[in-house]
């Protein structure tokens, strides 16, 4: 199976902030990466598909980026509705796996 | 606008089977397999398997092989996943997600449903 080492776990940070979230695959992937973002007591949304094109509807602050085994998920101009939990999760093979997720907390 | 609409929460004693639906409208149903993803309280995600929706056959990631069954229902374009042998563990929420957007990833997601195994 592909492993993804997300980092880090959680993060703090003030509004009007730029972050930035990192996910390792434990092997080449190409571009296939999605973020996912999740509020408390909600599903998961679809940020990211295909490592940097952003999903119809989603704020452009978010940006992806990367290939092969690195990716990163920035988010700048940090807002309120900001306040969530981060997941990367590889579509390159099956089992699709998820990164541990990281919750994202503000000052 | 694509929908999936899974069934209630549910209450089960520990050894026995429960099965959870995921109905999808909005768009064709047989265009777009369904996903499955376990989310344990305030853990991570896991992909259970995927199904197709027009031919009926699963892959199943190997930790959920003999746990999980996904089975389909063209005629009332409905996933199922029934969940056997239920413990302790097997309490979380239960989502089914379909690419039926980007067709990449996993943009539409049901509401989720809540498995609870206690005596």
């Amino acid at each position: 199976d592909i492993q993804m080492n997300q980092s880090p776990s959680s993060l703090s940070a003030s509004l009007g902030d730029t972050i930035t979230i990192t996910c390792h695959a434990s092997q080449n992937i190409n571009v296939w990466l999605s973020w996912y973002q999740q509020k408390p007591g909600n599903i998961p949304k679809l940020l990211i598909y295909k490592a940097s094109n952003l999903h119809t509807g989603v704020p452009s602050r978010f940006s992806g980026s990367g290939s092969g085994t690195g990716f990163t998920l920035t988010i700048s101009s940090l807002q309120p509705e900001d306040i969530a939990t981060y997941y990367c999760q590889q579509g390159q093979s099956y089992p699709w796996t998820f990164g541990g997720g990281t919750k994202l907390e503000i000052k | 606008q694509v929908q999936l609409q899974q069934s209630g929460a549910e209450l089960v004693r520990p050894g026995v089977s429960v099965k959870i639906s995921c109905k999808g409208s909005g768009y064709t149903f047989t265009d777009y397999a369904m996903h499955w993803v376990k989310q344990s309280h305030a853990k991570s995600l896991e992909w259970i398997g995927v199904i197709s929706t027009y031919y009926g056959d699963a892959s199943y990631n190997q930790k959920f092989k003999g746990k999980a069954t996904m089975t389909v229902d063209k005629s009332s374009s409905t996933a199922y996943m029934e969940l056997a042998r239920l413990t302790s563990e097997d309490s979380a929420i239960y989502y089914c997600a379909s690419l039926a957007g980007t067709g990449y990833a996993m943009d539409y997601w049901g509401q989720g449903t809540s498995v609870t195994v206690s005596s």
